[in-house]
């Protein structure tokens, strides 16, 4: 089955950019999306098709993929932005399901 | 607004049953399909399961293929996720989410709050 590989943590200063990885086997190929997860609380879709926001998502949240790896980048990091993110493909071959990396802990220092 | 509500999570013991149900409103039930997600303590999101818009698809992760089976009832715009044979590695927060699509893909354009399942003895 299809794996997605995201660094486990991630750490930035306010007002930086911090981006987060996302690996896969010819990720470029396929579309990533993007969800925040904050403590407690239900994912929330944050960049969908690889690089569009869903409506009321700040335009800080920005997104890439190309060759083996897409990218989400959040610019201006604020502390509000502390959360784990996670990448998400459609796996359309075998189990018709969604395929999401491990998360990675976005810490604002 | 759309909203998603589970219910029906708690503590059951080893090899017994559970169901779960996802409670909708805000939008057309009938033209979307709901996934099952699921988050053990401490770790990722794991999909276990999508009903199609009209129910006639089913698919499952195969951690809980032949134990699991998920249905609609297009009368109450509620999922459910009948669970048996519950073992240990199925506790964890069951999220059900709408199918979000584009040309090509899908993903969860909107979650529920979770209910949390617990396996054990």
């Amino acid at each position: 089955s299809y794996v997605l590989t995201q660094p486990p943590s991630v750490s930035v200063a306010p007002g930086q950019t911090a981006r987060i990885t996302c690996g896969g086997n010819n990720l470029g190929s396929k579309s990533v999306h993007w969800y925040q997860q904050k403590p407690g609380r239900a994912p929330v879709l944050v960049v969908h098709d690889d690089r569009d926001r869903p409506s009321g998502i700040p335009e800080r949240f920005s997104g890439s993929n190309s060759g083996n790896t897409a990218t989400l980048t959040i610019s201006r990091v604020e502390a509000g932005d502390e959360a784990d993110y996670f990448c998400q493909v459609w796996d359309s071959s075998s189990s018709h399901g969604w395929v999401f990396g491990g998360g990675t802990k976005l810490t604002v220092l | 607004q759309v909203q998603l509500v589970e219910s029906g999570g708690g503590v059951v013991q080893p090899g017994r049953s559970l169901r779960l149900s996802c409670a909708t409103s805000g939008f057309t039930f009938k033209s979307y399909g709901i996934h099952w997600v699921r988050q053990a303590p401490g770790k990722g999101l794991e999909w276990v399961s999508v009903i199609s818009s009209d129910g006639t698809k089913k698919y499952y992760a195969d951690s809980v293929k032949g134990r699991f089976n998920i249905s609609r009832d297009h009368s109450k715009n509620t999922v459910y996720l009948q669970m048996t044979r519950l073992r240990s590695d199925d506790t964890a927060v069951y999220y059900c989410a709408r199918h979000g699509f584009t040309t090509g893909t899908t993903y969860a354009d909107y979650w529920g709050q979770g209910t949390l399942v617990s396996v054990s003895s």
